[in-house]
């Protein structure tokens, strides 16, 4: 195990609703990615915080948004739920060591899926 | 802009045979790094290696083995003498370093079956 964990494990909502998903990062982590992944599909990269600011952002329109805490944890938050939101949602820890950006590892927690009928 | 394109969708191999999944990806950045991960069926991603783009050294660990080759931007995983639990979903991935997030783009996935 990574250390990284996800809630909820599952959830379903209605489309147009809005849905907070949760990640802690494993201890000594200061950086969080999201992912989505759809089925049959490698995981994209949504946006990855550092230090509590948003660090950058993959191709997804602004009703995909995130918080991280100042324990590190993170939060992701879609609005105007979509059919194609539907997917296993992904979330990453790593060390940043200064300027270093590529030279650490992420380490993923089990993701949560979301089903958006 | 970056690629990765895992060609093999499905492989199917039975115990004890090795098995060679392939990885090849597009950048035009000089530095760069290069990432497998495994996805069992319970969904979590396992880091398995990283290699930056100046160490072309192929690496062993164990029954897995990685080969490295920038002359034709390949990036292969060997698995040696095949075991059930290695059934899984295997992602090669890459990370740019000029996009500072570090973010990973994943190519499509090889899903390995080991048949005992």
């Amino acid at each position: 195990e990574t250390g990284v964990t996800q809630s909820p494990t599952h959830l379903i909502k209605t489309r147009g609703q809005q849905v907070t998903l949760r990640c802690s990062s494993q201890s000594g982590h200061n950086t969080v990615s999201w992912y989505q992944q759809a089925l049959g599909q490698g995981p994209q990269f949504i946006f990855q915080y550092y230090r509590e600011e948003e660090n950058g952002r993959g191709n997804f329109p602004p009703r995909f948004s995130g918080l991280q805490f100042p324990n590190y944890s993170s939060e992701l938050n879609v609005n105007a739920l979509e059919l194609d939101d539907s997917a296993l949602y992904l979330c990453a820890s790593s060390l940043r060591r200064g300027l270093a950006v590529n030279s650490y590892e992420q380490y993923f927690g089990p993701g949560t899926r979301l089903t958006v009928t | 802009a970056q690629k990765v394109t895992q060609a093999q969708t499905e492989i199917s191999v039975v115990e004890k045979e090795d098995v060679t999944l392939d990885c090849v990806y597009e950048t035009r950045d000089t530095t760069y790094y290069l990432f497998w991960y495994k996805q069992p069926p319970s969904g979590e991603l396992v880091f398995l290696i990283r290699r930056n783009s100046f160490d072309e050294q192929n690496e062993i660990s164990g029954r897995y083995s990685w080969n490295f080759q920038k002359s034709t931007s390949s990036f292969n995983f060997t698995i040696t003498a095949s075991q059930v639990v290695d059934s899984a979903v295997y992602f090669c991935a890459l990370s740019e370093d000029q996009t500072g997030a570090n973010n990973l783009f994943f190519g499509t996935g090889t899903r390995l079956t080991v048949i005992p």
